[in-house]
């Protein structure tokens, strides 16, 4: 069964750093969104992407964070500047038309 | 304001209980998203409804369009069971459909 993947699984880096966080959605996919997920907090939405674009952001995605789809296969969140409370799990997600289906996640940690 | 509530926060149950989850939201949507979260992080979809019910297996969830609430029952519960149990709401305002989350329903099923 087609499965959504997520590299790296666990990502450790230092305040102040970029990080590339890589998804490959199922490949028919067409919607594409990332979550992250705070420690004991709930999932939040960061962005989706839709046709070589964004098509939503929360407050969250702030200048720091930009996605891409460079290839047709991978979709990437990029953090310019990591900070402290970047800190979460990040989900990537993908559907064709009405269920999302999520990547096993990220774990981000920023020291 | 939370937009979507869940109920409990945490549930304890005896193998073999019939448990309910409810969640109550407070936004017009398109679909309602039964979501289950295991300790290693990874989101699973249980159930899509924008009305009635559905059953797969043991579970069965429930909406109330008008009532803006939606239940999820396990049957004869077993300690496999056993995660975060998510709650999440697609906007109905024709946006990306991205999920708003609940905060979840920690269920433990004991042997």
């Amino acid at each position: 069964e087609p499965e959504v993947t997520q590299t790296p699984s666990h990502q450790v880096t230092q305040m102040g750093q970029e990080v590339i966080l890589r998804c490959v959605p199922i490949s028919n996919h067409l919607y594409f969104y990332w979550y992250r997920q705070i420690l004991g907090q709930k999932v939040e939405f960061l962005v989706s992407f839709y046709n070589n674009e964004i098509s939503e952001k929360s407050e969250i995605f702030d200048d720091q964070f930009s996605v891409e789809r460079p290839d047709g296969s991978n979709f990437t969140l990029k953090i310019r500047s990591t900070k402290l409370e970047d800190s979460a799990m990040y989900f990537c997600a993908s559907k064709l038309e009405y269920e999302q289906y999520f990547g096993p996640g990220t774990r981000l940690t920023v020291t | 304001k939370n937009e979507v509530e869940q109920s409990p926060q945490n549930l304890t149950a005896q193998e073999g209980e019939f448990i309910t989850i409810n969640c109550s939201y407070s936004v017009g949507i398109s679909a309602l998203h039964w979501l289950q979260q295991h300790p290693g992080g990874g989101i699973v979809s249980l159930f899509m409804l924008s009305s009635g019910k559905k059953k797969h297996g043991r579970l069965i969830a429930t909406i109330n369009i008008q009532e803006k609430h939606s239940s999820l029952h396990i049957t004869a519960s077993h300690p496999r069971d056993s995660a975060v149990y998510i709650c999440a709401v697609s906007p109905g305002y024709g946006g990306s459909e991205k999920l708003v989350f609940g905060k979840g329903t920690k269920l433990t099923v004991n042997p």
